[in-house]
């Protein structure tokens, strides 16, 4: 069975530009989160998908960041424009149920120069 | 909102030694407390996790404690091995149908020397 997968696994760009993540999640996980980890810090939530709704996006630090689902499957992530903060290690994790183990991708590094 | 604490941030010990990490939370709401491993460059794995009917769960060299009342729990592993070198992140979630967010602590990078 194919895990969570991410792409670009990493991505390098000018501050003021434009980029987009997505992630794949196990095939017939309805469940999608978000998460980034700035370095050295805390993995920190930033929101969740039900299949094509957001559930839950308390976690996403502005309106600079857009995060789509549709259809339910694949889901990406715009960070437009992006800024020097925004640097970090994104990752994509599903869970079947909302209350059961989430499988986590093995993450976007975005260095934003 | 939730938060979690976590220490230390790194852990050096000699394989063969026992290793702690203790977490500390904040909302007395969460029931489900999940550690995860990250090996260098690859994806954070779940290693072992503790519902809050328990206060502890063993799973070969690596056990859970959960002390709800002083809410903290703790990862240990014992007969370290090198190959537990990683980062271990440890994090707090209420979890209800159709619904989990799970909060991390900053996580500590263990060491393991031969």
């Amino acid at each position: 069975e194919a895990g969570v997968t991410q792409f670009p696994s990493h991505s390098v760009i000018e501050k003021g530009q434009t980029v987009t993540l997505r992630c794949d999640p196990i095939s017939g996980h309805d469940n999608l989160y978000w998460y980034r980890r700035v370095m050295g810090k805390e993995i920190k939530f930033l929101l969740h998908f039900v299949k094509e709704s957001k559930q839950d996006e308390s976690g996403m630090p502005n309106n600079r960041f857009l995060a789509e689902r549709t259809g339910g499957t694949y889901s990406t992530l715009k960070v437009q424009p992006a800024e020097l903060e925004d640097s970090g290690v994104y990752f994509c994790a599903s869970s079947l149920q909302g209350y059961t183990e989430a499988f986590f991708g093995q993450g976007t590094r975005l260095t934003v120069v | 909102g939730e938060n979690v604490e976590q220490h230390p941030s790194t852990l050096s010990v000699q394989e063969g030694d026992s290793a702690v990490i203790k977490c500390t939370y904040s909302d007395s709401a969460s029931n489900y407390f999940p550690w995860y491993k990250q090996e260098l460059g690859k994806r954070p794995q779940l290693i072992i996790d503790i519902r809050s009917n328990v206060g502890e769960k063993k799973d070969q060299r690596i056990a859970v404690t959960l002390n709800k009342t002083a809410k903290h729990f703790s990862l240990h592993i014992t007969e370290t091995q090198p190959e537990d070198s990683a980062v271990y992140f440890c994090a707090a979630s209420i979890r209800r149908a159709g619904f989990q967010k799970l909060v991390f602590g900053t996580g500590t990078r263990l060491l393991v020397s031969p």
